[in-house]
């Protein structure tokens, strides 16, 4: 299995904190990506990163915040939690970024984050 | 409509049958496909990718058919670990590099 860790594995908060969840990986990959996974949705981006201080927004990306300041670390911070962010949160990676490197991602274990 | 569809079954079949997903996808500037198994609150696992030429591995094979814009897989001899939910990827590189990921198909192999 790729050697990504995420932490918390699961977090209950309340409405208006701020919460950061970390991924960690030991592959040495450039581009690492944070998902939420909800009922009837499937995976959406939320972020991505493809280097060091290199990020950028994914299809659900207000709310949320990201920096990558070591390769192997990527966070993702929720600066005022709402209901609406209740979710699990998965990281993945990839050696590769571009569609032509058919590269494809691995998934950390996940985050099940409530917020009452 | 969803750049990337599934049909969301449930799938029920009994052990040794064969069973086959589609996943539809919209955008014709996409070039890269997965196929992924998700286990319930698991994290999703790359199953195999898909090659245009179609490509097998075991039980499974993955095929292509970018004229009509699917990829499918068929699973042969099912077992009871197969059951799962099997999540279909496309990979787009125009309008900027995007992974979409299907919703997923539910699979249930029963004894």
């Amino acid at each position: 299995d790729a050697g990504i860790t995420q932490s918390p594995r699961h977090k209950v908060t309340e409405t208006g904190t701020p919460v950061t969840l970390r991924c960690h990986q030991t592959e040495n990959h450039r581009y690492m990506y944070w998902y939420r996974q909800d009922p009837g949705h499937g995976l959406r981006l939320i972020h991505y990163s493809y280097g060091v201080k290199d990020t950028d927004k994914g299809e659900v990306s207000d709310g949320y915040s990201v920096s990558r300041s070591k390769t192997e670390d990527f966070l993702l911070t929720l600066e005022s939690a709402t209901s609406s962010q209740t979710s699990v949160y998965f990281c993945a990676i990839s050696e590769g970024g571009t569609v032509y490197d058919n590269q494809p991602q691995h998934f950390g274990d996940g985050t099940r984050l409530s917020i009452l | 409509r969803k750049e990337v569809e599934q049909d969301p079954g449930p799938f029920n079949v009994p052990e040794g049958a064969t069973v086959a997903f589609n996943c539809t996808y919209s955008n014709s500037a996409s070039q890269s496909f997965f196929w992924y198994r998700q286990d319930c609150r698991k994290e999703p696992k790359l199953l195999m990718s898909v090659y245009s030429s179609g490509n097998e591995d075991g039980r499974f094979t993955a095929q292509l058919n970018r004229a009509s814009q699917y990829i499918s897989l068929l699973i042969r001899d099912s077992k009871l670990s197969d059951s799962a939910t099997y999540l279909c990827v496309v990979e787009r590189g125009s309008g900027g590099f995007k992974t979409i990921f299907g919703a997923g198909t539910r699979l249930f192999v029963k004894a």
